[in-house]
């Protein structure tokens, strides 16, 4: 069925390293992507988005890729911080304002 | 700024019990959401709304009722409660200013155990 999913459920990262955390989607008519960290006890944060009509966009430290052609989308931390350890989750919005979610990878930021 | 706002924050509920979990914007988002997580699991979304008086289901509706009276409030009512509903519920809201989706903002989450 379409889903989507993600390659790594836990990922493990220096301090000053980047990290890269990848996520796949199977239908091709989504048009929106979105990034969300979730920190222990709280609801997700949105991070960054990117449109399909697009295949990069930066933030503040953070850049989202979207490759349509192998349906993958990733996000790239540079200079991983302790603070950047969390569970994080890509969604697609396939329908409407609903959004479907992975089920999340954990990064974990050694000092 | 207050957000989305989710009340209570803790709940424990005895099988067959109802509730009521309460949610609301001051964002004037026109697009709001329940999604329910359990552990090792994404998020998924149990019913929306895309205005007042406008509701429909999402993944997993069973054993849910919503109702959108306003555009600040979206309650989600637990009928019956069962232990599988034991969750952790999180409300979103998002706007569409021109009619593209932009990015949900979600509370702070609801923990319920039924027992």
């Amino acid at each position: 069925g379409e889903s989507v999913g993600l390659h790594l459920p836990t990922l493990s990262v220096q301090e000053g390293d980047n990290s890269i955390i990848n996520c796949a989607y199977s239908n091709s008519a989504s048009d929106y992507f979105i990034w969300y960290k979730q920190e222990s006890g709280k609801g997700p944060q949105f991070i960054i988005d990117i449109r399909s009509n697009m295949d990069k966009r930066q933030g503040q430290r953070v850049t989202v890729l979207l490759n349509k052609t192998v349906k993958h989308l990733s996000l790239q931390i540079a200079a991983t911080q302790p603070g950047d350890s969390a569970v994080y989750f890509c969604a697609e919005n396939r329908k409407e304002s609903t959004l479907t979610f992975g089920k999340g990878t954990m990064l974990l930021v050694s000092p | 700024n207050a957000g989305v706002t989710q009340t209570p924050k803790f709940q424990v509920l005895k099988t067959g019990q109802s509730m009521t979990l309460q949610c609301a914007q001051d964002m004037n988002h026109e697009y709001m959401s329940w999604y329910r997580q359990d552990p090792g699991m994404g998020l998924r979304l149990i019913h929306y709304s895309v205005g007042a008086g406008i509701t429909d289901q999402g993944e997993v509706p069973n054993g849910y009722n919503v109702s959108r009276s306003t555009t600040e409030d979206f309650p989600l009512r637990l009928l019956s409660a069962a232990p599988s509903q034991t969750s952790v519920y999180f409300c979103a809201s998002s706007s569409t200013g021109s009619a593209i989706l932009t990015e949900a903002f979600f509370g702070q989450g609801t923990r319920l155990t039924v027992v």
